[in-house]
């Protein structure tokens, strides 16, 4: 069974970099057709699809946030990651990975989630 | 603003039908892009209901139905039981954004 875990800081200051990793067992992260991807949710808020990635680099990003964010994959590792940039208070959620059927495709493996506070 | 909008709560007695709608336009659902409903519970991951508008991944019972007309689509549970309360959210893909949506969820209350 497809595992996903994400793993990171769980406190980062305002205007720094949030860094977050997804452990991708029980499969392969080079497996073709597969997107693996980026949502979160702010407390209190709805969820919010930040970007996906496949195996080979591509990648598509919610434009709201595409300034801010960078999503990349180690394949060696069987591992993705996200990068957000000059977080501020409003960038507090939980961040889940998930992989994605397609890049237009239901999300149908999730990893438990990760709370992330920018606080200073 | 979310790109798909559903009703912020929806609510209904158990054994009953509660219907949840998600309208969005021609970029995305209206577009023919696909429809995926989830079920969220506090504390936990999302779990996917419905994919591809009208199908449910194994293990989903069969209470739970999607469908989809034009630009909006709509989740139908049946014989409501207390532990349907939960969020639950759509989503699909915005060719003008050229990237996944989702609706700013619904909360389902079982009475």
């Amino acid at each position: 069974q497809l595992q996903l875990q994400e793993s990171g800081p769980g406190l980062v200051k305002p205007s720094e970099t949030l860094s977050l990793t997804c452990t991708v067992s029980g499969g392969s992260i080079s497996s073709r057709n597969y997107y693996w991807g980026w949502i979160r949710q702010p407390p209190g808020k709805g969820l919010e699809w930040i970007g996906n990635i496949y195996y080979s680099g591509i990648t598509y990003y919610n434009s709201s946030l595409k300034s801010r964010v960078t999503i990349s994959v180690d394949t060696s590792k069987n591992q993705f990651s996200l990068k957000l940039s000059s977080v501020a208070a409003a960038d507090t959620a939980v961040y889940y990975c998930s992989k994605q059927t397609h890049y237009w495709g239901s999300l149908d493996f999730w990893g438990q989630g990760a709370l992330v506070t920018v606080s200073s | 603003q979310s790109v798909l909008t559903q009703p912020p709560s929806v609510s209904g007695a158990p054994g009953q039908r509660v219907p949840i709608s998600c309208s969005g336009s021609s970029s995305n659902i209206g577009a023919g892009y696909d429809v995926h409903w989830y079920q969220h519970l506090p504390g936990t991951a999302p779990k996917l209901l419905i994919y591809d508008n009208t199908n449910r991944p194994s293990g989903v019972p069969d209470r739970f139905s999607g469908s989809k007309s034009g630009t909006s689509a709509s989740l139908v549970i049946t014989g409501l039981q207390a532990e349907d309360e939960a969020d639950y959210y759509c989503q699909s893909y915005d060719s003008s954004l050229s990237g996944s949506v989702f609706g700013g969820g619904t909360k389902l209350t079982v009475l």
